[in-house]
């Protein structure tokens, strides 16, 4: 149980245009999703905290117009870099709380902005 | 601010041998402690879910301990294997939000 499913793995954009990442809870609702990046051969950063029917809760030095979060029902939240930069390239990776597995993890998305 | 640190953070040994991961934290108010594994360009996969009031959780060939008094957790690998190789982290789960240590790249060799 307790699994999270995120989409695309990869993505290859062009410098200017958005992406969007979803993230869903297959099999249990999450009121709370998290939205983290990671550098190679670093460990997580948190990004946002995503919660269902309200605004998201970004991490300081994080840019809210840079990186769109929506989390409109219980089981999807999707994280939307916007006007993307060579500089935005990374492993986004998000996550959802079960109360009785913790943090399950999505498989990530490997942004590349060429 | 909780911090969390792993040691060592790479680890090389041969296939077979037990081994033992350290992962410890400064503030002892947590709720949880959680071991992930990550393998190259993929998610986390969780390993053991340790909540504050217990000791220790196992999962077949792995063993995780929480002495949340003295700040410190373990997770004993056991009869290692090639596949067993990628990186290994904890993260505690505070009041406000999970934080992560820097993590253990695990290889073992055939």
């Amino acid at each position: 149980g307790a699994v999270v499913s995120q989409h695309p793995s990869r993505v290859i954009c062009k410098s200017g245009t958005s992406v969007k990442i979803e993230c869903r809870s297959l099999d249990f609702q999450a009121t709370t999703m998290f939205w983290y990046r990671q550098f190679p051969k670093k460990s997580l950063m948190l990004m946002a905290t995503s919660n269902e029917g309200s605004k998201a809760t970004y991490e300081q030095g994080v840019e809210k117009d840079k990186f769109l979060i929506n989390h409109a029902s219980l089981t999807l939240s999707t994280l939307t870099v916007t006007s993307a930069h060579p500089e935005d390239s990374s492993f986004y990776i998000c996550s959802a709380r079960e109360d009785s597995y913790g943090y399950t993890f999505g498989s990530g998305t490997r942004l590349t902005v060429v | 601010k909780q911090e969390v640190t792993q040691i060592p953070a790479a680890l090389s040994v041969p296939e077979g041998e037990n081994l033992v991961l350290n992962c410890s934290f400064t503030d002892s108010a947590i709720y949880n402690l959680q071991w992930f594994r990550q393998d190259p360009g993929k998610g986390l996969t969780s390993l053991l879910l340790i909540q504050s009031s217990q000791r220790e959780q196992t999962s077949g060939r792995l063993n995780a301990s929480l002495d949340k008094s003295s700040g410190r957790s373990t997770l004993y690998i056991a009869a290692s294997q090639p596949g067993d190789s990628a990186t290994y982290l904890c993260a505690v789960q505070g009041a406000q939000k999970l934080v992560f240590g820097q993590g253990t790249r695990l290889t073992i060799n055939p």
